[in-house]
């Protein structure tokens, strides 16, 4: 089974600290995306990764960023977190042209 | 560009009733379409998915019908469960490995 995870469940940050959130996958796929989902506003895509350090921009990139140093691993980086980004994010892999397997989420919350 | 509309919600069954979801999508050529569902304090799961038109996906009691003629992909299931309590999300799949998702829809059901 594809397994992908994500570092934490549930995290609380303050506001303008630098908050990492990691994701893995195991089956070698060469996409990766990030999302947030908020109520009312659905998935949102952030950025997405189409091979190791490649990183293309999403709909709401904006005090974001990431990094892909090994195929296996896609962070996501709030350079300096803000409270109107407490949601939940969820990261999703691919095979080309093919469904998303996604993680079990990260529900963040800035103070 | 491409976009999925799906029925609002949310919806409220008693078991053993009868399900419709309602999906319609708008996109140049043939995309694939996927259903996710995503249980209370998880990740998405892809429930089924269809390729090609009039391929019909099936899994876990639920169905859908790739319609070109209506660009629609209406979730359905014969007779459902509390346990089948979530949200579903239709989505396709556009040029550049990117899901293009609907709103999604709640599904309650009551015992």
């Amino acid at each position: 089974d594809v397994k992908v995870t994500q570092s934490s469940r549930y995290l609380v940050k303050r506001t303008g600290e630098k908050v990492f959130l990691e994701c893995v996958q195991d089956m070698d796929h060469e996409n990766m995306f990030w999302y947030r989902q908020d109520p009312g506003l659905g998935l949102r895509l952030i950025y997405f990764s189409y091979d190791v350090k490649m990183k293309e921009k999403g709909d709401i990139p904006e005090g974001y960023s990431v990094s892909r140093e090994k195929k296996e691993r896609f962070s996501l980086i709030l350079e300096s977190a803000s409270t109107n980004q407490t949601s939940m994010y969820l990261c999703a892999s691919s095979p080309p042209m093919n469904e998303q397997f996604f993680g079990p989420g990260t529900r963040l919350t800035v103070l | 560009g491409n976009s999925v509309t799906q029925m609002e919600g949310p919806v409220t069954l008693s078991e053993e009733a009868f399900l419709t979801i309602n999906c319609t999508y708008t996109a140049t050529g043939y995309p694939s379409l996927f259903w996710y569902v995503q249980y209370p304090g998880e990740g998405l799961q892809l429930l089924l998915k269809a390729t090609k038109a009039d391929d019909k996906g099936s899994n876990k009691g639920f169905e859908a019908t790739y319609r070109k003629e209506t660009t629609s992909f209406h979730l359905e299931k014969g007779s459902v469960q509390v346990s089948d309590s979530a949200v579903y999300f239709c989505a396709l799949i556009e040029y550049g490995n990117k899901l293009v998702f609907g709103a999604g829809t709640i599904l309650r059901v009551k015992s």
